[in-house]
């Protein structure tokens, strides 16, 4: 079965560490995102790839760095930058720029802070 | 500029008894409209979507949801609840552009035994 898959479910960083999440999809989605979900605020955009080599900000991009260097992968780092990491942190992927078409969402990371 | 207005933010219902999630939106233009659902420590699952095609939408176990453009509303119904319906459900709203997605702020749902 096509999907994403995200690892590992749960993480946790210490002060001054930077921590690295994975993304990866079997679906040929050119377009590939990652979220930062709080409680009561819904998704918030961090960075977003419309394909290989390339990669934009999104709402909330500061403390965090990604890399999209094969079409299947899209890590997102947590750099020790990022003051307030402790959340739930979703990838998804899309078909491309069209606008009727949905994200497909991985299972998530929890990242806590120890 | 568009937005996305979940106006419930918790709802509990009876089992077997309808189930109303309310979703208003704003858009410069027609947009895409979806609902998703989350369970506790989940990713988000696609429930339906809207894409200006027929107003009333079905989506999986038994959701579904109507786009009417004079309210610019799209809320989610199902005629009976389910114990497994208890969750979160997001409406979302997609323009053009890859970052041109919104989500809401998301409804929990309960459903009472």
């Amino acid at each position: 079965d096509g999907g994403i898959t995200q690892s590992p479910k749960y993480l946790f960083r210490k002060e001054g560490q930077n921590v690295t999440l994975s993304c990866e999809q079997n679906l040929n989605h050119d377009a590939m995102y990652w979220y930062r979900q709080d409680p009561g605020q819904g998704l918030r955009l961090i960075y977003y790839s419309q394909i290989v080599n390339d990669f934009q900000k999104g709402d909330i991009a500061e403390g965090y760095s990604v890399s999209r260097e094969k079409k299947e992968s899209f890590p997102l780092t947590v750099t020790s930058a990022q003051k307030n990491p402790t959340a739930f942190y979703l990838c998804a992927s899309s078909i491309g720029q069209y606008s009727n078409q949905p994200q497909h969402f991985g299972d998530g990371t929890r990242l806590s802070i120890l | 500029a568009q937005s996305v207005t979940q106006l419930d933010s918790h709802v509990s219902v009876s089992e077997g008894t309808p189930v109303l999630l309310r979703c208003n939106y704003s858009s410069s233009y027609s947009p895409s409209l979806f609902w998703y659902v989350q369970h506790p420590n989940k990713g988000l699952q696609l429930l339906l979507k809207y894409t200006s095609a027929a107003t009333l939408v079905k989506g999986i176990n038994g959701f579904e949801a109507e786009f009417k453009k004079s309210e610019t509303s799209f809320h989610l119904t199902k005629p009976s609840a389910h114990m497994s319906d208890a969750a979160e459900y997001f409406c979302v709203v997609r323009g053009r552009g890859y970052q041109k997605v919104t989500f809401g702020t998301g409804t929990k749902l309960q459903v009472i035994p």
